[in-house]
């Protein structure tokens, strides 16, 4: 079984600053972690993903995750957060057994104040 | 990244209609595709699972015979939406995968709204 939680349905932050959004896991095999971006009344875009290997991860529009194993984590970051980030943010588990099939969290609502 | 369409974006039907949702992988062969279904400021609930030439394998809570999914080919699959009631007005989306990928590939949604 899998499960992500994610802190914080909504975050707000001024343009310029960092943007970090939290995601926790739970696995019982080796996960696949994404996080995905959906702008309103559209489909998910994956941002980046985790499999194997290096442990931080560079994606899309100037994002990057780290995943911790110790942790249980894949928090995503941006130095420094744009107007046009504002949408909503999905991270994701799958595991290399059944990549397709992958578990969403609730999802993070990213508010970029001018 | 690879390219999956879904249409209609929108669609607006009478209670008792019947309505079908389409998703394509333009250009990669998808052996199998996932229709979820997002309600308002929720996450994406998987709905069922589609193998090509196969029937679906529907979640827990899925009605099947309400919402009938058909996998022709590798490039096509279809949800269609019987006797739809205003409860089932909903964000539906689809994803795709090749064999080859990791990650799945999602089309641009379908709004439903039934009145």
């Amino acid at each position: 079984a899998q499960s992500v939680t994610q802190l914080g349905s909504h975050v707000s932050v001024s343009e310029g600053a960092l943007v970090l959004l939290r995601c926790n896991y739970s696995s019982s095999v080796p996960p696949y972690l994404f996080w995905y971006v959906q702008y309103p009344n559209q489909g998910l875009q994956l941002l980046l993903k985790y499999t194997t290997g290096a442990t931080l991860v560079k994606g899309i529009n100037g994002f990057e995750a780290e995943f911790k194993k110790s942790e249980t984590s894949f928090h995503l970051t941006k130095p420094s957060a744009h107007m046009s980030d504002a949408a909503e943010y999905f991270c994701a588990v799958g595991f290399s057994g059944g990549y397709q099939k992958v578990t969403f969290g609730t999802g993070t609502k990213l508010q970029v104040i001018p | 990244g690879a390219v999956v369409s879904q249409h209609p974006s929108r669609v607006i039907c009478k209670s008792g209609t019947s309505v079908k949702i389409e998703c394509r992988s333009l250009d990669f062969q998808a052996t199998t595709m996932f229709w979820y279904r997002q309600f308002p400021k929720q996450s994406l609930m998987l709905m069922a699972t589609s193998n090509e030439g196969s029937k679906a394998t529907y979640e827990q809570g899925v009605e099947k015979d309400k919402f009938l999914i058909n996998h022709a080919s590798l490039t096509l699959s279809t949800l269609t939406v019987t006797s739809a009631h205003p409860e089932d007005s909903s964000f539906y989306i689809c994803s795709a995968h090749g064999q080859m990928n990791t990650e799945a590939f999602f089309g641009q949604g379908t709004r439903l709204t039934v009145v």
